[in-house]
């Protein structure tokens, strides 16, 4: 089992560049979610699928931000334009509901500095 | 509401000994709790959960004790190694909504050889 995959690793950029990030789910899983994680605010949940349809979008904090999964295998979430407060780290994640409970699998986060 | 507090915030244990963290929460509809290890540059990994039906729930060296009535629960590390040495999240979800989990702060535990 590979887990969950994401890419980039690093990401710097420039303010007002767009950044994708993409993401792959374990396979069979029918859960997604995007998280960013800060050091003032922690891990907090921008949004989540459930075979690939977006159930909340709550978290997300602003139009500048969209995810979309076209397929059960891929996923991405897209900054545009990018700001400097939008430097984290971000994790995608996935969960299979009937396979693993209620495990929430994370992937190793994509970095993401906005100079 | 629905937020988990976590402490303490950072935490230092010399090898061998318990590390305990403490979480609290106001939700009383929440019913499940895992706990999260992250070691740096890594995302957060499932160590332990429990739900309210028990008191304590141990997997080797990690123990969640749990208490219904205060809402509160903790992580006990015993003989804690220097590979423990992460951040440990606690985090609650509710029973129809697993996905939407919660996390505390975040404490960093560094267990000195």
């Amino acid at each position: 089992d590979a887990g969950v995959i994401q890419s980039p690793r690093h990401e710097v950029t420039e303010m007002g560049q767009e950044v994708t990030l993409r993401c792959k789910p374990i396979s069979g899983h029918d859960y997604l979610f995007w998280y960013r994680q800060t050091m003032m605010r922690g891990l907090e949940l921008l949004i989540y699928f459930n075979n690939n349809v977006p159930i909340d979008d709550s978290g997300m904090p602003e139009d500048r931000f969209s995810a979309k999964m076209p397929n059960a295998s891929f996923s991405t979430l897209k900054i545009q334009p990018s700001e400097p407060r939008d430097s984290a780290v971000y994790f995608c994640a996935s969960s299979g509901s009937e396979n693993s409970g209620n495990t929430i699998y994370f992937g190793e986060g994509s970095w993401l500095t906005v100079v | 509401q629905q937020q988990v507090k976590q402490s303490p915030q950072s935490l230092i244990v010399q090898k061998g000994g318990i590390s305990i963290i403490n979480c609290a929460y106001e939700n009383t509809a929440f019913d499940y709790f895992p706990w999260y290890q992250q070691f740096p540059g890594k995302g957060p990994a499932l160590l332990i959960a429990i739900r309210p039906d028990v008191s304590e729930k141990k997997e080797g060296r990690f123990t969640i004790s749990f208490n219904k009535s205060a809402k509160q629960f903790s992580l006990h590390i015993m003989d804690s190694q220097p590979g423990d040495s992460a951040t440990y999240f606690c985090a609650a979800s509710i029973k129809t909504g697993f996905q939407k989990l919660v996390f505390g702060t975040g404490t960093r535990l560094l267990v000195s050889p």
